[in-house]
């Protein structure tokens, strides 16, 4: 079975501060790796992918991701409260389908 | 660029009626789209795929009758609940595939969403 995991949350961080979301996932042969954000009541929009090991910026947001520990990791610099959803990882395996961890939920408090 | 648009946002019905949802691609083409089900404090859940010009894909447990899925074009897919029961309400979203996407990843778009509620 192949699983994404993250840690549900809460995840609190002030404003200003660096929000640090990780996901681990289970198929060592994954290939693409996604960073959603989804509102209360509202779809998932996508915030960046990345499928080489290393860094990818995108403004504030920052994706890493390390193939040889099976991590995936979204940094995201100066939170702000409109920040505060809940971040799904999603990743594909050998096909075009997601497999999507639960969500992580970040409050960032003003 | 890659959006998705869903209609209707929002539909009540009465139980055992049915429930068209449509999913549009809007300024690209999307040989796939999926159909996805979620529940309150709960993950997505994939129901199916739905491939241009081809029988849906179901997931286990998705019942293929009561979830009909036509893919009629490159831009469409639609969604029926049939006979609708109050355990089907939830919020329905449906992706679109894109394979052009800048840097090259297989992304998917997500529609904003179709909540259904079943009296």
């Amino acid at each position: 079975q192949k699983e994404v995991e993250q840690n549900s949350g809460p995840l609190s961080v002030p404003e200003g501060a660096i929000a640090s979301l990780n996901c681990t996932y289970s198929d060592r042969g994954s290939q693409s790796f996604f960073w959603y954000r989804q509102y209360s009541g509202k779809s998932p929009e996508l915030i960046m992918f990345i499928y080489s090991n290393g860094d990818k910026e995108d403004g504030r947001f920052t994706a890493q991701l390390n193939k040889a520990s099976q991590y995936v990791s979204l940094l995201i610099r100066d939170s702000q409260p409109s920040d505060s959803a809940t971040y799904l990882c999603a990743v594909t395996s050998g096909t075009y389908k997601y497999i999507f961890g639960t969500g992580t939920r970040l409050k960032v408090l003003a | 660029g890659a959006v998705v648009s869903q209609h209707p946002s929002w539909v009540i019905c009465k139980s055992g009626t049915s429930v068209k949802i449509e999913c549009r691609s809007l300024d690209f083409q999307a040989t796939t789209m999926f159909w996805y089900r979620q529940f309150p404090k709960q993950s997505l859940m994939l129901m199916a795929t739905s491939n241009e010009g081809s029988k849906a894909t179901y997931e286990q447990g998705v019942e293929k009758d009561k979830f009909l899925i036509n893919h009629a074009s490159l831009t469409l897919s639609t969604l029926t609940v049939t006979s609708a029961h109050p355990e089907d309400s939830s919020f329905y979203i449906c992706s679109a595939r894109s394979i052009w996407t800048s840097g090259g990843a297989d992304t998917q778009y997500f529609g904003p969403g179709t909540r259904l509620t079943v009296l």
